[in-house]
């Protein structure tokens, strides 16, 4: 499809577990964000990708939460021995111009960490 | 660091009549200022965006925001609602400058009805 696709849509875990979640951004889109979104709150900022590089990581709550672009294209966020605070719906987004663009969000990933 | 506000959780409004969905934000500079919309079980989509100029931009679905700097506020319009209207609206900023450039704030949403 033409838009900004997310696997899984949804993901049950058990604590501690290990869990990657993926997105593949619009084609041709340079700058990929991934957001985190509480129960009842705004999405909140993770990270952002320029090409394959994180040129801003300083939403990822701890060094559980790790992200990689490695062609610049398809993202994955790994969460290491996850906690029931990490239960949330994960956004991705793509832009085809971090400077002024709109972004275009994917439908996220449902976690929930029993 | 920046923040918004949407003072209402919900705004319901009859069909027909014209909406006003409020936001207001604190940034150090200049700001950026979009709005989103989030169908049930859709990802958010973008409405409309203000980057510099003209205060009152026009979006999609007849959505039109006025940037106020004086009052930092830049509430969602639409002078006829619909009822496919209803869904939850997301005030975002963000400051071009500095650290966290790249990054969006967004508020906690307002729920929007539309009755029929």
């Amino acid at each position: 499809g033409a838009g900004v696709s997310q696997t899984p849509s949804n993901k049950v875990t058990e604590k501690g577990k290990y869990v990657e979640l993926r997105c593949d951004p619009i084609s041709g889109h340079t700058a990929l964000y991934w957001y985190r979104q509480s129960l009842g709150q705004g999405p909140e900022f993770l990270i952002y990708f320029q090409g394959t590089g994180a040129a801003d990581d300083s939403g990822l709550p701890n060094d559980r939460f790790f992200a990689v672009r490695p062609e610049g294209s398809v993202s994955t966020l790994k969460i290491q021995r996850t906690e029931r605070g990490d239960s949330a719906v994960y956004l991705c987004a793509s832009s085809l111009s971090a400077n002024t663009g709109e972004l275009f969000f994917g439908e996220g990933s449902r976690l929930t960490v029993l | 660091a920046q923040s918004v506000a949407q003072p209402e959780d919900q705004v319901n409004v009859a069909e027909g009549n014209p909406l006003t969905v409020k936001c207001t934000y604190s940034v150090s500079g200049n700001p950026y200022l979009f709005w989103y919309v989030q169908y049930p079980n859709r990802g958010l989509q973008f409405l409309l965006k203000y980057i510099t100029g003209d205060n009152l931009v026009k979006g999609s679905y007849g959505f039109e925001a006025e940037f106020n700097k004086s009052q930092t506020s830049f509430h969602l319009k639409k002078p006829s609602a619909l009822v496919s209207d209803s869904a939850l609206y997301f005030c975002a900023v963000r400051d071009p400058t500095g650290a966290g450039s790249y990054q969006l704030t967004f508020g906690k949403g307002t729920k929007l009805s539309v009755i029929p």
